[in-house]
């Protein structure tokens, strides 16, 4: 089955410093990997996605994140944070077929003026 | 389009209440699927949709029963609510139902509260 590991539960930044989110996955095939965002009582937007096309994936809001198999990884990463920036970010695996998603357990970016 | 609609944002209930969730899409997607939100857990499946007439059990699915009845509409039951059952819930929905690469959209969530 497949299983996703946020390796940080909370991470600050000061403003106009690189953001680092980072992501594990677990799984036997080829996933399809997603960010997504959530700030404070609102609902899940999309970032970005992963669909084994191009491993490098650029999204919204100046985020990217690189897929890298022989890592299990899929860090989430942006240049230079904003105090926009700040809410709870998810990494997201699909199954194998079908819709279903699985999520980390989430990081809460901090972003400091 | 609206996208995805949640009724109400907010609800109270007392232990061994029932009441429904309303979730309903205006995208003509197949797919649709209930999630609940725990602090440090993410999101958990509960229960999903590919399709009017068509449902089948997430992750956790004790304690809720769903129906699809049309396409536009997916609604969560809970039967006798308990108070392991606050939570955040969230409905999201989907054009297809085979494709694993397929964005999922998510309404703004009701925020239930077991007393």
């Amino acid at each position: 089955a497949q299983s996703v590991t946020q390796l940080d539960s909370h991470v600050s930044v000061s403003e106009g410093t690189p953001v680092l989110l980072r992501c594990n996955y677990s799984s036997s095939y080829s996933p399809s990997l997603f960010w997504y965002v959530q700030h404070p009582n609102k609902g899940l937007q999309l970032l970005l996605k992963y669909t084994s096309a191009a491993t490098l994936v650029k999204g919204i809001n100046g985020f990217e994140a690189e897929f890298k198999k022989s890592e299990t990884s899929f860090h989430l990463t942006k240049p230079s944070a904003h105090m926009s920036d700040a809410a709870e970010y998810f990494c997201v695996v699909s199954a194998e077929y079908g819709n279903k998603l699985v999520f980390g357990a989430g990081t809460i970016l901090r972003v400091k003026s | 389009n609206a996208g995805v609609t949640q009724t109400p944002k907010f609800q109270v209930l007392k232990t061994g209440q029932s009441m429904t969730l309303q979730c309903a899409q205006d995208m003509n997607h197949e797919y649709m699927s209930w999630y609940r939100q725990d602090p440090g857990m993410g999101l958990r499946l509960i229960h999903y949709s590919v399709g009017a007439g068509i449902t089948d059990q997430g992750e956790v699915p004790n304690g809720y029963n769903v129906s699809r009845s049309t396409t536009e509409d997916f609604p969560l039951r809970l039967l006798s609510a308990a108070p392991s059952q606050t939570s955040v819930y969230f409905c999201a929905s989907s054009y297809s139902t085979g494709l694993s690469t397929d964005t999922q959209y998510f309404g703004p969530g009701t925020r239930l509260t077991v007393l």
